[in-house]
């Protein structure tokens, strides 16, 4: 694998399941990131990881709970959403805070 | 605060048709101003970085330029496998989180 990877692609899921988004970055990145698109809408920012440790929440509801394990790993635990959580959820990386490398994204739909 | 605004929001080109797209911005001190293409569905493809007033980049038909409030992104000749969206974002100087545009949406008719 190269780069970054994130799976799964495609995820469907009800407002009472619970499932969790997964990243994974192959390029010796020491910083993480989550951002949410939607359409016609400037990506977002939600978390920032440096070095496992969070830097950043930005005003980010509860239902979603960001982990990170290692420098290389990066979760996104769903729970009780809302329709209009759904959106392209996006994974990137970078050294150091320079240019951020993104991963495909998760196409998520909540019904 | 810091701002990003790109135009136009949507170009049609016809194969061989030069043009630019616009990314204004507002930044309290100015780190990097970035431009990725975003293919339908897939995540951000990073292009350049710029750094400072004056600064030029290239890569095949694109070419990034910046002065103190804006950036173009210049396509000659352009190709029908150019069609994407184009996103402008900042990073300020104290390291921060990258300001994204809104994109502009660019078709390239053969």
């Amino acid at each position: 694998e190269t780069g970054v990877t994130q799976t799964p692609r495609h995820l469907v899921m009800g407002m009472t399941n619970k499932k969790s988004l997964k990243c994974e970055q192959h390029l010796g990145h020491n910083a993480m990131y989550w951002y949410k698109q939607s359409a016609k809408k400037p990506l977002e920012l939600m978390f920032v990881y440096n070095f496992k440790e969070q830097t950043e929440n930005n005003s980010v509801p509860s239902r979603f709970s960001p982990e990170c394990p290692n420098s290389s790993h990066l979760f996104l635990h769903l729970h009780t959403l809302q329709p209009e959580d759904s959106a392209l959820y996006l994974c990137a990386s970078s050294l150091r805070g320079y240019e951020q490398y993104f991963g495909p994204g998760t196409r998520l739909t909540v019904t | 605060e810091d701002q990003v605004t790109q135009s136009p929001e949507a170009l049609r080109l016809q194969e061989g048709e030069s043009s630019s797209l616009n990314c204004s911005y507002t930044v309290s001190g100015l780190r990097g101003l970035f431009w990725y293409r975003q293919d339908p569905g897939k995540g951000p493809e990073f292009l350049f970085t710029l750094y400072s007033a004056g600064e030029e980049k290239e890569k095949e038909r694109l070419k990034a330029t910046l002065t103190k409030k804006e950036s173009f992104l210049h396509i000659t000749a352009p190709k029908p496998e150019d069609s994407a969206t184009y996103l402008c974002a900042v990073q300020d100087n104290q390291g921060g989180k990258l300001i994204f545009g809104q994109g502009t949406e660019l078709s390239v008719k053969p």
